[in-house]
């Protein structure tokens, strides 16, 4: 069973500039998480999918940032336009809908913006 | 204060000995906690999770809980080298979002 992906798997950018990151979560998935990992800091979440249905944004950090999930299955998470401070490692998380709390996580997408 | 708090470390402890990872949190209404452990470069891998008071055992691994502490902590038997890792101590207070601390550094001396 292939585990969650991410694409790419590195992007360096220039300020002012969009960056589309993917996932796709393990098959039969219904929910599909972004988090994020600043330089030195832990973890955050950014928000969680139930299938195409955005349940949870609490964490994104701004309107640059928009997440969709057509039909249910991969997602994206654009960032536009890019600042500096959007650096960091973004994960992928997805978990079957009988276990939410047990999520699977990808490898990230390392951004950096110059 | 930080939602959950863990000592960066590094750690470093001996083949053979036994690891011992601390983590606190804030939240008195979590109600599921994880460990999940991050090689260099990988995807955070979640190794024990525990919902109750209490130890909780998987192989070399035992969890443990202290709500009323609101202490979690993650024993390590008989370390092995590739033990060596960041381990991620993350909590979740209702719902499916998931707070994590900013992690160990464990090394593991052969």
């Amino acid at each position: 069973e292939a585990g969650v992906t991410q694409f790419p798997s590195h992007s360096v950018i220039e300020k002012g500039q969009t960056v589309t990151l993917r996932c796709d979560p393990i098959s039969g998935h219904d929910n599909l998480y972004w988090y994020r990992r600043v330089m030195g800091k832990e973890i955050k979440f950014l928000l969680h999918f139930v299938k195409e249905s955005k349940q949870d944004e609490s964490g994104m950090p701004n309107n640059r940032f928009l997440a969709e999930r057509t039909g249910g299955t991969y997602s994206t998470l654009k960032v536009q336009p890019a600042e500096l401070e959007d650096s960091g490692v973004y994960f992928c998380a997805s978990s079957p809908a009988s276990q939410g709390n047990i999520q699977y996580f990808g490898a990230g997408t390392r951004l950096s913006v110059l | 204060q930080k939602e959950v708090e863990q000592n960066s470390g590094p750690l470093s402890v001996p083949e053979g000995a036994i690891a011992s990872l601390n983590c606190t949190y804030s939240d008195r209404g979590s109600q599921s906690f994880f460990w999940y452990r991050q090689y260099s470069g990988k995807s955070p891998e979640l190794i024990m999770f525990i919902y109750s008071n209490g130890d909780k055992e998987d192989g070399r691994f035992t969890a443990q809980l202290n709500k009323a502490s609101q202490y979690v902590s993650l024993l390590i038997r008989d370390s092995q080298p590739s033990d060596s890792a960041t381990y991620l101590c993350a909590v979740n207070t209702g719902g499916f979002k998931t707070i994590f601390g900013a992690g160990t550094r464990l090394f593991v001396k052969a």
